[in-house]
């Protein structure tokens, strides 16, 4: 069965300040994807990155990074110089590549950016 | 090109109703899904689907059914709502069951009394 843990409900950072976030995941797929989604407060899910287990370099979008070990499972999300509005809950999700495709999400982080 | 929509954005229902959420899409998407969001969970699966035609369930599909006629709809019916099934509900679509991004529309806010 496939699983995602995220071990930290919430998190505080200083703003400007780089902020990493926790994702571990347990699947039997030798294939899958590893997502990072952002919820502010007003409810909508925003894509932020994607990382394929084949890939080999971790992946990038602008300031968040995934940093990804395969051998231990996890799927760090980190957000370089946070700002203000990087106040918000982000959601660690994996989608195996067999039985449907089905994507699974982890309980989520609520991150506080202090001004 | 307006994504995701979904309606109602909110809804109350006493024990017993019955109602459908509707989820529609304009990107000619093949994969549609259901999510349910309940407070201090992550999103989890309801049912999904591959295709106009093909429907299979996720991990929490008791109490809801769907039905794929068309590439652009993907509606969510509760049969007999339950207070359990209080909840957000957001659809989501993605070109097709690998693509890397689902686009996820803006949710439906559901209360059962």
């Amino acid at each position: 069965a496939q699983k995602i843990t995220q071990t930290q409900p919430g998190m505080f950072v200083q703003e400007k300040e780089a902020v990493t976030l926790d994702c571990t995941y347990d699947t039997s797929d030798q294939s899958y994807g590893l997502f990072w989604y952002k919820q502010p407060s007003s409810g909508e899910m925003i894509f932020l990155i994607y990382q394929g287990s084949y890939d080999e370099q971790n992946a990038t979008e602008g300031r968040y990074s995934l940093n990804f070990q395969k051998a231990r499972k996890s799927a760090n999300l980190v957000i370089s110089a946070s700002q203000l509005g990087d106040s918000a809950m982000y959601f660690c999700a994996m989608r195996g590549n067999t039985g449907g495709f089905k994507t699974i999400f982890g309980a989520g982080t609520r991150l506080f950016v202090k001004a | 090109n307006a994504g995701v929509t979904q309606t109602p954005k909110f809804q109350v229902l006493k024990t017993g109703q019955s109602m459908t959420l509707q989820c529609a899409q304009d990107m000619n998407h093949e994969y549609m899904s259901w999510y349910r969001q309940d407070p201090g969970m992550g999103l989890r699966l309801i049912h999904y689907s591959v295709g106009a035609g093909i429907t299979d369930q996720g991990e929490v599909p008791n109490g809801y059914n769907v039905s794929r006629s068309t590439t652009e709809d993907f509606p969510l019916r509760l049969l007999s709502a339950a207070p359990s099934q209080t909840s957000v509900y957001f659809c989501a679509s993605s070109y097709d069951p690998s693509a890397y991004e689902q686009y996820f529309g803006p949710g439906t806010r559901l209360t059962v009394t």
